[in-house]
């Protein structure tokens, strides 16, 4: 079965601060990933999403994140966070072929002080 | 506009009672399915269709059916409503024919749903 780990359950930063969350998975084959950002009071927007190709994805907002197959993992990057950033950031699996299953990893508060 | 349409929004129940979650789609996309979202646990999945006629359970989906008769709705019944039923419900839906890689998930806005 499929699984998400999400390593931080609330990060801290300044405005301006660099980002970067953490993001492993667990399946045996062909995955997609996808990182989804939910600000307060709303539902899910994705932010960006890893298919084929080229591993390192650009998503909205200046995101963009890292698909290392070795390490199993798929990191959200931005260089330099906003006030605005302030939300909960979600990773999530589908194991490739006919698994249309999309797995969540339990979420990141982020919160940008300005 | 096309996307997931969730309804109702906002819902109190008692305990012991029943009502079902409406979850619409209009992008002829054959999987659907519904999460529950809680604090510190992510979203979960209970049920999922991949298409009319056909359901399967997902991670949590004690308490909760669903039946899928036409591609475009998906309702989640709660039978007898509980507390721990108290969640914030998602229906999402993605195509599964021919898939272009640039084609995700979509999700609805929500039902905020408290069992009293």
């Amino acid at each position: 079965a499929q699984s998400v780990s999400q390593h931080n359950h609330h990060v801290i930063l300044s405005e301006a601060a660099s980002l970067e969350l953490g993001c492993n998975y667990s399946y045996g084959g062909t995955v997609n990933l996808f990182w989804y950002v939910q600000y307060p009071g709303q539902h899910l927007q994705l932010l960006l999403k890893y298919f084929s190709g080229d591993p390192l994805v650009k998503g909205i907002k200046g995101f963009e994140a890292e698909f290392i197959k070795s390490k199993f993992s798929f990191n959200l990057r931005k260089p330099s966070v906003q006030w605005s950033d302030t939300a909960e950031y979600f990773c999530a699996v589908r194991g490739g072929g006919s698994n249309y299953k999309l797995t969540f990893g339990k979420g990141t508060l982020l919160t940008v002080n300005p | 506009n096309a996307g997931v349409t969730q309804t109702p929004k906002f819902q109190v129940l008692k305990t012991g009672q029943s009502m079902t979650l409406q979850c619409a789609q209009d992008m002829n996309h054959e999987y659907m399915s519904w999460y529950r979202q809680d604090p510190g646990m992510g979203l979960r999945l209970i049920h999922y269709s991949v298409g009319a006629g056909i359901t399967d359970q997902g991670e949590v989906p004690n308490g909760y059916n669903v039946s899928r008769s036409t591609t475009e709705d998906f309702p989640l019944r709660l039978l007898s409503a509980a507390p721990s039923q108290t969640s914030v419900y998602f229906c999402a839906s993605t195509r599964t024919r021919d898939p272009p890689p640039s084609y995700g998930y979509t999700f609805g806005s929500g039902t905020r749903l408290t069992v009293v």
